[in-house]
């Protein structure tokens, strides 16, 4: 069974700051694709960026990018320059064939101005 | 970009009464949609596997007869909560993935989210 950790359930960060919020998994598979959702206080699900794990490069969206260590089974996610809109619940997910999204517990983040 | 919609999004109803919560893929065709059940402050929990002219699968420890699903079409899963009850309430949430994008890479899109009331 594959499973999706993220240690940290509340983070706060200073308008403008950087921030990093981690997620380890733990699978046998080779070739899976991971994901970093955003859930703001709306509850509307986002995706926030995306990575295969085949690809060595990090994958980067605008203010946001991933730290991907394979070897580790880690995927971090860094926000720069956080704004007041970032606040939001983020939520790790691992897909590895099919349909089956796992997600992590989820990180509570806020942004403080 | 892709769009999931879904209705209605808050919905109180009696206890013992049935309540139906639809979710359509507003512009991408979706062979497969996903039922979720979220608590506060907690992650998603996967009810159920919706996949369009065929049975659901269920997870583990979900009822299918209280949870009944219907995917009857290529843009269209509903969600319906027999005979509701106060443990019941809780915030729904379906989700789908493109058909038509490999699948392995296409993400989930995720419709709004219904809150249930079950007084």
């Amino acid at each position: 069974a594959q499973t999706v950790t993220q240690s940290q359930p509340e983070m706060s960060v200073q308008e403008a700051e950087t921030v990093t919020l981690s997620c380890t998994y733990d699978t046998s598979e080779s070739n899976y694709y991971l994901f970093w959702y955003k859930q703001p206080p709306s509850r509307q699900m986002i995706l926030v960026i995306r990575q295969e794990a085949y690809k060595q490069q990090n994958a980067t969206e605008n203010r946001f990018s991933v730290n991907f260590q394979k070897a580790a089974k880690s995927f971090s996610l860094k926000i720069s320059d956080s704004q007041l809109g970032d606040t939001a619940m983020y939520f790790c997910a691992f897909l590895y064939t099919g349909n089956q999204f796992y997600f992590g517990t989820g990180t509570s983040l806020t942004v403080i101005p | 970009g892709a769009v999931v919609s879904q209705h209605p999004s808050r919905v109180i109803c009696k206890s013992g009464t049935s309540v139906k919560i639809e979710c359509r893929s507003l512009d991408f065709q979706a062979t497969t949609m996903f039922w979720y059940r979220q608590f506060p402050k907690q992650s998603l929990m996967l009810m159920a596997t919706s996949n369009e002219g065929s049975k659901a699968t269920y997870e583990q420890g979900v009822e299918k007869d209280k949870f009944l699903i219907n995917h009857a079409s290529l843009t269209l899963s509903t969600l319906t909560v027999t005979s509701a009850h106060p443990e019941d309430s809780s915030f729904y949430i379906c989700s789908a993935r493109d058909g038509s994008v490999s699948s392995y890479n296409s993400p989930l899109h995720f419709g709004n989210g219904t809150r249930l009331t079950v007084t």
